[in-house]
Formats: C-alpha cells, sequence, structure tokens
C-alpha cells in the first residue's frame, strides 16, 4: 500500500495570502494524483487530478505540481471560502490511498 | 443535476449487518465506475470499494474484504454495499462516489454506527 503523507497538518494563512501544500508518497505515483477540498458535513470536492490539471468550475487560483513521490497545492490568494481541510489521494493503483489532510485555517 | 443518493445507514450491533445504497441520477449512470469511501468521526478518507461499469471488476480496501460486497443495478441507476461482520471500527460516514480513480463528486453520505 502506498502512504501518502501531507504535511503541515495545519497551516494559518491571512485571506489574501499564498497557501502552499505537500503531498509525499511512500514510492512513485507518476501523475496519478488528486487534490480534494473537504468543508465540514460536505463531500470532499475534486480540485486538481492528474497532479495539475483543474477540474471543471475550480478557480485559476488553485493549481498543482509535482509528479512521481512529491506534490504540491498551491492556492495563490486565499479567499474566504477556501479555509477547509484538503486531501491528496493518488490512483497509481490499489488500493487508492489518501493523505491525512491539511486544514487551512484563518490566521 | 448529476447527483448520487446515500442511504441505508444506521445503528448497528458489532458483528452485525446493514446494506447500503446509492441512487445516481442526471448522468449515464452505466458509463461510469464507482466507488465506495468512508470518513470515520474527525478523521481523514479512506476509499472502500470500487466497481466497474458492468459489475464485472471490484476492488476492496484489505480492511473490509471478505466483508464487504459491492455491486450495482445498472437498470435502476444504483450502487450499493452490502456491509457484514460490521466491527467498531466500520463506524463512519459512507459516501458514494462517481469514479474509480478520481472521485468526480459524491453525496452527502449515509452514517454507518457500529456500537453495542
Amino acid at each position: 500500500e502506498i502512504v501518502m503523507t501531507q504535511s503541515p497538518a495545519t497551516l494559518s494563512v491571512s485571506p489574501g495570502e499564498r497557501a502552499t501544500l505537500s503531498c509525499r508518497a511512500s514510492q512513485s505515483v507518476s501523475s496519478n494524483l488528486a487534490w480534494y477540498q473537504q468543508k465540514p458535513g460536505q463531500a470532499p470536492r475534486l480540485l486538481i487530478y492528474d497532479a495539475s490539471t483543474r477540474a471543471t468550475g475550480i478557480p485559476a487560483r488553485f493549481s498543482g505540481s509535482g509528479s512521481g513521490t512529491e506534490f504540491t497545492l498551491s492556492i495563490s490568494s486565499l479567499q474566504s471560502e477556501d479555509f477547509a481541510v484538503y486531501y491528496c489521494q493518488h490512483y497509481n493503483n490499489w488500493p487508492r490511498t489518501f493523505g491525512q489532510g491539511t486544514k487551512v485555517e484563518i490566521k | 443535476e448529476e447527483q448520487v443518493v446515500e442511504s441505508g445507514g444506521g445503528l448497528v450491533q458489532p458483528g452485525g449487518s446493514l446494506r447500503l445504497s446509492c441512487a445516481a441520477s442526471g448522468f449515464t449512470f452505466s458509463n461510469y465506475w464507482m466507488s465506495w469511501v468512508r470518513q470515520a468521526p474527525g478523521k481523514g478518507l479512506e476509499y472502500v470499494a470500487n466497481i466497474n461499469q458492468d459489475g464485472s471488476e471490484r476492488y476492496y480496501v484489505d480492511s473490509v474484504k471478505g466483508r464487504f460486497t459491492i455491486s450495482r443495478d445498472n437498470a435502476k441507476n444504483s450502487l450499493y454495499l452490502q456491509l457484514n461482520s460490521l466491527r467498531a471500527e466500520d463506524t463512519a460516514l459512507y459516501y458514494c462516489a462517481r469514479g474509480g480513480k478520481i472521485i468526480d463528486f459524491g453525496g452527502q453520505g449515509t452514517l454507518v454506527i457500529v456500537s453495542s
């Protein structure tokens, strides 16, 4: 099983600032990596797939990068609606696994 | 509008069974892999099982193999998860999700509580 490790666990950011979230895979997942946003009481929302492709309707302030074992999700200018928990997930093989999440909170 | 709606959760004793259902609408259900993903209270996400378009391929996370069964009825646009031999650690919100690799979108979930 591929273990996905996200850092930091919590990120405190002021509105309008940039946020950078990291995700590391225990072995290469190529570019088979997705990012999701989850708000309390809601299902996860797909933001990025194939490591860097924005899903339909996702604002351009969200960007993903990386391949192999190291990945990054960047949010260029945090809006109030962006404060949430973010998860990475690989789909290189089975089982698909998620990272433990990074909570982005208001500083 | 594309959506999935889960049902069937509830309180069950350890060792008991439940059948979760997921009703899909707004898209051609038979064209998509479908999945179940769960989230224990206050915890992260876990990919539980998925199934291909005609039901001929099914995959399970090790912790549920032999206890859970994923199935689908394309004529009814429905996905199912049969949960047997339930354990306390199966307590979670279970999401039905479109997709077998990436979760395109999911429902609001159905809560399963395993407790005596």
